[in-house]
């Protein structure tokens, strides 16, 4: 079966830009999640959308924000880019979340804010 | 709040060779599963192995299995007859049992298998 596909791959955006980053879940997969992966802070959670509703926040500022749609797909916005943001952008999906089988992964979207 | 420590930021080994890496947490649910994932150059996270915190039993996939040590709040990884291929960043990660909870990573370790 397929994957989770994060689309694009890479970006390059300015500061003070917004981007919109898409992940497609593996099918029969109602739960995804995003974190942001940076060399300093490690991987950090995001949120998590269950059912077209967030189920969970990280501890991050309210530029970033998401949501998922009827078929399961999710988006994640960040308005407002900052140097700061540049990250690779990890999508991951699980049939509820919580999930103790594991979470699949996607390839990630690598962000640079310049 | 729950927290995963990875105390070996790199490790090197020979092809063919055995390695150990090493993980603990801290935490005091007593329903959780622990993770090793594997994030080569492509990016792309790859679960290597699980474990259920209420199972005594280490779990093994082939060539890879963990020490569990459950009152020491230690996971390690062991990697046999290491492969190049096995060159990555290794995270281990703890999830809360329970539906909205996140998986929360360690710093990673980066093997690299050496020729």
């Amino acid at each position: 079966k397929a994957g989770v596909t994060q689309t694009p791959r890479y970006l390059i955006k300015t500061r003070g830009q917004q981007v919109t980053l898409s992940c497609s879940p593996i099918s029969g997969h109602r739960s995804v999640s995003w974190y942001q992966q940076t060399p300093g802070q490690g991987l950090q959670f995001l949120f998590e959308y269950f059912s077209e509703t967030q189920r969970n926040k990280g501890n991050f500022p309210g530029r970033f924000s998401g949501r998922q749609f009827s078929n399961s797909r999710s988006e994640m916005n960040v308005s407002t880019l900052e140097l700061g943001d540049s990250a690779l952008y990890l999508c991951a999906s699980s049939l509820a979340g919580g999930d103790p089988y594991g979470y699949t992964f996607g390839s990630g979207t690598r962000l640079t804010v310049v | 709040a729950q927290t995963v420590t990875q105390s070996q930021p790199e490790m090197s080994v020979q092809e063919a060779e055995t390695v150990t890496l090493s993980c603990t947490y801290d935490t005091s649910e007593s329903n959780y599963y622990l993770f090793w994932y594997k994030q080569p150059p492509s990016r792309q996270m790859i679960l290597v192995i699980r474990q259920e915190a209420y199972k005594q039993q280490n779990a093994t996939e082939n060539r890879f299995s963990v020490n569990f040590q459950k009152a020491a709040k230690s996971f390690s990884l062991k990697i046999s007859d290491s492969q190049l291929g096995d060159t990555a960043m290794y995270f281990c990660a703890f999830i809360r049992g329970g539906a909205t909870n996140k998986l929360i990573f360690g710093t990673g370790t980066l093997l690299a298998v050496q020729p």
